[in-house]
């Protein structure tokens, strides 16, 4: 069956730092990989979204790379700041039909001062 | 000023009562999600709507029955509540649909089964 899985459930960095998640999926192939952040009694909130033809994305201190060979995407906040701490997940998805979506579990990220 | 309101935002309520969940967009989105996150965290897809009409309606039980009154409001009913109906549930629109459409979340609304 279709799994997605984030690399860890929680990963604390120091503030400065660059931090990076991994989404690593299996039996599926993705059309499209996006990025969402979500704090805690919130909403996700769309940050970036990169397609499979795509290897690389930036969007100011963010940057999304999408390795279909390794069934594999990385998220790098980079210059990471306090207010970056939040929870991260990656969404999946093919063709134009939204039931393809599937969401990972995401990843906690604490940034310290 | 809120882009995707739903209502409420907490529901405790018991087993076997009947409730409903109230969400509008102001983006002005043909598309729009209810979606429900389990204590583990995983957002899965309920139902779509675009334009009014159901598109996507995953592997549900019928007690749950969304309506869609205008392409700005979809309201989720749920009957004879159970126990594993308690999670938080998101409604979601995107300007299309499609996966590479960004969808925009509501806060969710936190249910809470007694």
């Amino acid at each position: 069956s279709q799994k997605i899985e984030q690399n860890s459930e929680a990963l604390n960095i120091q503030e400065g730092k660059t931090a990076t998640l991994t989404c690593n999926y299996t039996n599926y192939s993705p059309a499209y990989l996006q990025w969402y952040r979500q704090d805690p009694g919130r909403g996700p909130v769309f940050l970036l979204l990169i397609r499979e033809n795509e290897k690389e994305k930036r969007k100011e201190r963010l940057k999304v790379t999408f390795d279909t060979t390794l069934k594999q995407s990385l998220f790098h906040i980079t210059a990471s700041q306090p207010a970056d701490s939040a929870t991260y997940l990656c969404a999946l998805g093919r063709g134009s039909s939204a039931s393809k979506i599937i969401f990972g579990s995401g990843t906690r990220l604490s940034i310290r001062p | 000023d809120t882009a995707v309101s739903q209502t409420p935002k907490y529901l405790v309520t018991q087993m076997g009562n009947d409730k409903s969940i109230k969400c509008e967009q102001n983006l002005g989105h043909d598309t729009m999600y209810w979606y429900k996150q389990d204590s583990k965290k995983f957002l899965k897809i309920m139902f779509s709507y675009n334009n009014k009409e159901l598109i996507i309606n995953e592997t549900v039980p019928n007690r749950f029955s969304p309506k869609s009154p205008d392409k700005a409001h979809l309201n989720l009913h749920i009957n004879s509540l159970e126990l594993g109906d308690s999670a938080v549930y998101f409604c979601a629109s995107s300007p299309a649909q499609g996966l590479d459409q960004p969808q925009h979340f509501g806060d969710g609304t936190r249910l809470s089964i007694l």
